[in-house]
């Protein structure tokens, strides 16, 4: 069974302050990993798909990695704007989405 | 931007009664899904559909559900008979392929 944890549970950062939101995974035959935002009352908005270990991708103050335990979401100067839940999912050899329990980030200013 | 549109944003009914949460996926879109998200729980998947039939479904997803593609561009999920623990968000989500998902902003469920 797949499983994804992710840690902390909730972050609480300045403005400015750069941090890291982690993303553990154990799942046979991994065929994607995918990050999404999600804000109070919404459904999760896209941000990334990582493919293979070592792959990044980037999106204005996020870059998320992949190696082949975790993935790990980094911001860089985040602002308020940047305060929601950020969701990790794995895609196995089927179609649907394992979420893990996400992590609450609250951005002061 | 294309968007997955669902329709009503919040649904409050009796234990017991039946309810029909609607969804529009993306025109060009070949699979769609429900997902749902207890108050304060994980996103969990229900229901994959492909092909005019379902393709994967969880546990969750018992005879009390049913999920039906009525015309080209509509897709619903029937919950039989409410229970208080159907209570929850749910999400429509469809994409091309395996990658992309897009998901709409979730239809509120409440049962009293």
């Amino acid at each position: 069974e797949d499983q994804v944890t992710q840690s902390p549970e909730a972050l609480r950062l300045q403005e400015g302050e750069s941090s890291s939101l982690n993303c553990s995974y154990t799942v046979s035959g991994l065929r994607g990993l995918f990050w999404y935002r999600q804000d109070p009352g919404k459904g999760p908005e896209f941000l990334f798909t990582l493919y293979s270990a070592g792959e990044e991708k980037e999106k204005e103050r996020l870059k998320a990695t992949l190696t082949k335990k975790e993935s790990f979401l980094h911001i860089t100067a985040p602002k308020p704007e940047d305060s929601a839940t950020y969701l990790c999912a794995v895609v196995d050899a089927g179609n649907m989405l394992t979420f893990g329990g996400g992590t609450r980030l609250m951005v002061k200013p | 931007e294309p968007e997955v549109t669902q329709t009503p944003s919040h649904q409050v009914t009796q234990m017991g009664q039946e309810v029909i949460l609607h969804c529009v996926p993306i025109s060009n879109h070949l699979y769609f899904y429900w997902y749902r998200q207890i108050l304060g729980q994980k996103v969990e998947f229900l229901v994959s559909f492909y092909n005019n039939e379902i393709s994967e479904k969880s546990e969750i997803f018992d005879d009390q559900f049913s999920v039906e593609r009525p015309d080209g561009s509509n897709f619903t999920l029937k919950i039989r008979s409410t229970k208080l623990e159907d209570s929850a968000m749910y999400f429509c989500a469809s994409s091309e392929q395996f990658y992309g998902y897009t998901f709409g902003s979730g239809t509120r469920l409440t049962v009293v």
